[in-house]
């Protein structure tokens, strides 16, 4: 499966957008991008996938280049509960139904 | 809430016991995986398990091992505990389906070694 590289941490305004980037230059065309964040001392929440097109949930937005290389994880209104570490997952057939690898991800910290 | 139910919540065991962790997978959901996360650390993959038998296996040692139930509920098993198992065990939960599904995590069983 390919690595994704992303920012040790960021910070981001109460209220304001947040913007997650993930680079993952290896990804192959069967490959899925897969987000989850992890609050302190809870389990990983699913929060979004997708594999070529944008996509949107309720919780955030997830915009992937054309060319599949990087993409970025939007969560439009960051809100303090949304203080947590983001991981960006590349996951493909190869892997088992549940192997996903989780790098060091991205803490976010959003301030009042 | 993901639905993905693990007992017990924190549990407090000597070097060289046993252990067993439990897991509910979300209903649906006919494959399980077991994962470490050690203090600072993203989660690491431990095994996968399906239709009762063990289909993957990362790099852990043969002191862990696990069962899967005709209900889907699964147990992780880690025998001659060290201080270095000291972490938090997730579970994971999904549809056996190789790629595009969404796995869901419990909210893990803390574990320490003294």
């Amino acid at each position: 499966d390919a690595k994704t590289t992303q920012p040790t941490s960021m910070d981001c305004a109460e209220g304001r957008a947040a913007n997650l980037p993930c680079n993952h230059s290896t990804i192959s065309g069967n490959e899925y991008v897969y987000w989850y964040r992890q609050i302190h001392s809870q389990g990983p929440q699913y929060i979004i996938h997708g594999l070529k097109n944008n996509e949107t949930n309720e919780m955030a937005s997830l915009i992937i280049t054309e060319d599949r290389k990087s993409s970025t994880l939007i969560l439009p209104h960051a809100t303090l509960r949304d203080t947590a570490v983001y991981y960006c997952i590349v996951r493909g057939p190869s892997t088992g139904a549940n192997n996903l690898f989780f790098g060091t991800g991205t803490r976010l910290t959003v301030i009042p | 809430d993901a639905g993905v139910t693990q007992s017990p919540t924190h549990l407090i065991k000597t070097r060289g016991q046993q252990v067993t962790l439990r897991c509910s997978p979300k209903s649906g959901h006919d494959t399980v995986s077991w994962y470490q996360q050690a203090l600072g650390q993203g989660p690491q993959f431990i095994f996968q398990y399906y239709e009762e038998e063990e289909r993957q296996r990362g790099n852990f040692p043969d002191r862990f091992s696990g069962h899967q139930f005709p209900n889907y509920s699964s147990e992780l098993n880690v025998n001659a505990l060290l201080l270095g198992d000291s972490a938090l065990y997730l579970c994971a939960s999904s549809l056996l389906q190789t790629n595009g599904n969404t796995i869901y995590f419990g909210e893990g069983s803390w574990l320490t070694v003294v």
